[in-house]
Order: structure tokens, then C-alpha cells, then sequence
């Protein structure tokens, strides 16, 4: 059963740092990996994905790895804002036949202006 | 615009009641699920569809059933037997071959509320 965890479960950062949000998977057999932002009440909305045969995507200040033989993917904000404040999570798209979606628990930014 | 409607927004149910969530989507997709999200906590997986007329259990199965008589829609019944109903309810669909390479789309949510 494919586990999927995120380290940190929260972080606190002055505006204007990179940072590095860490995903990583027990299960390398994945379609896809993707990243999602949660604000307090609200769904999920998609920032990127990376196929299984990619190994990064990037999106205005967001640059997201995968590395599957490793089993991580890293999500690089850079040049932090305030408005980045929000809930991280990452989610692994099995490749086997029942294509189950497992996601990790997410990290909480908060960016201090 | 195409997307996920969920709906309600919020709901409150009494012990022993059963509710249904509404989850409709007009992006095309075969696939559909059902996440349970509690304070501070993952998605948990409730119930997923690959295809109309066919549905999987998640791993929190127990309390809920759903339908798929239609593509667009796959509705969630929070049953009384759901011991502790209070949550987020989050609803996604996923197209297949679609440019984005199957790439997932939420819904805005609904809250649950026992009361």
C-alpha cells in the first residue's frame, strides 16, 4: 500500500527566502505526482504535475522534482511571499490498474511579511 | 467555466440521520473520488469511481455509500452508521489522455456537521 509523507508538517519563514517542501513515497510504481495548495477552508487546487517520466516541472516561482527511484519529490518556492501562506500537499497517482490517489498529510507555510 | 460543484457548502446533520453530499462535474471525467479531511489532518480516501455504474471502496468505506448512475455525477451518503461524521468533505475527478496527463480537480468542499 503506497504511504506518502511530508516533512515538515509546518514551517515559518521571512518573506523573500527559497524554500524546499519535502514529499516522499513508499511505492515508485506512480503514473504521476502532484502538487496541490490548500488555503483554511477551501479545496485543493493544483500548482503542478509531473509525469512519471519527468523530473521536474516549473511554474513562475515554483519548481517541482521527482525522483522516483528514490521515492521524493521537492516542491522550490521561490522568493517567499505572504500570500504563499497556505497548505502544501503532495499526492502520488498509482500506475496499477485501480489508479488510487495517496497524499501526504501536507506542510503548513506561513511566510511572515 | 467547467469544473467541480459541491454542494451544500454546509450542512449539519442529527444523530442518526442519513445526508447526502452532491458532487457534479462537467470536465468529462471518468474518474471520481470521495476524501474525508479532518482539523489539521491528509485527505483520506472514502470511495472512488473509474467509470459510470462502478465504484471501489477507500480506505474509510465503513458508514458511507455513494452512486454512479451518471458520468457527471457521484454523490456521497453520510450514513447514520458513520459513528463520527464531522468533517470536510472533498470531492475530485480526474479525465484520462487529457492534455495535463491526468491531472485532479477539487471541488470547493462541504462541511459536516453533527449536531
Amino acid at each position: 500500500k503506497q504511504e506518502v509523507t511530508q516533512i515538515p508538517a509546518a514551517l515559518s519563514v521571512p518573506e523573500g527566502e527559497n524554500l524546499v517542501l519535502n514529499c516522499s513515497f513508499t511505492d515508485s510504481a506512480i503514473y504521476n505526482l502532484q502538487w496541490f495548495r490548500q488555503d483554511p477552508g477551501k479545496g485543493l487546487t493544483s500548482l503542478l504535475l509531473i509525469q512519471s517520466s519527468q523530473r521536474e516541472q516549473t511554474s513562475g516561482r515554483l519548481n517541482a522534482s521527482l525522483d522516483k527511484s528514490s521515492g521524493r519529490s521537492t516542491l522550490y518556492i521561490a522568493a517567499s511571499q505572504p500570500g504563499d501562506s497556505a497548505t502544501y500537499l503532495c499526492a502520488a497517482l498509482g500506475s496499477g490498474s485501480a489508479r488510487q490517489l495517496t497524499f501526504g498529510s501536507g506542510t503548513q507555510l506561513t511566510v511572515l511579511p | 467555466d467547467g469544473g467541480i460543484t459541491q454542494s451544500p457548502k454546509y450542512l449539519f446533520r442529527k444523530e442518526g440521520q442519513n445526508v447526502t453530499l452532491s458532487c457534479e462535474q462537467n470536465l468529462n471525467h471518468d474518474a471520481m473520488y470521495w476524501y474525508r479531511q479532518d482539523p489539521g489532518q491528509g485527505l483520506r480516501l472514502i470511495y472512488y469511481s473509474q467509470i459510470v455504474n462502478d465504484f471501489q471502496k477507500g480506505d474509510i468505506a465503513e458508514g458511507y455509500s455513494v452512486s454512479r448512475e451518471k458520468k457527471e455525477s457521484f454523490p456521497l451518503t453520510v450514513t447514520s452508521a458513520q459513528k463520527n461524521p464531522t468533517a470536510f468533505y472533498l470531492c475530485a475527478s480526474r479525465g484520462q489522455g487529457d492534455r495535463s496527463g491526468n491531472t485532479i480537480y477539487f471541488g470547493e468542499g462541504s462541511w459536516l456537521t453533527v449536531v
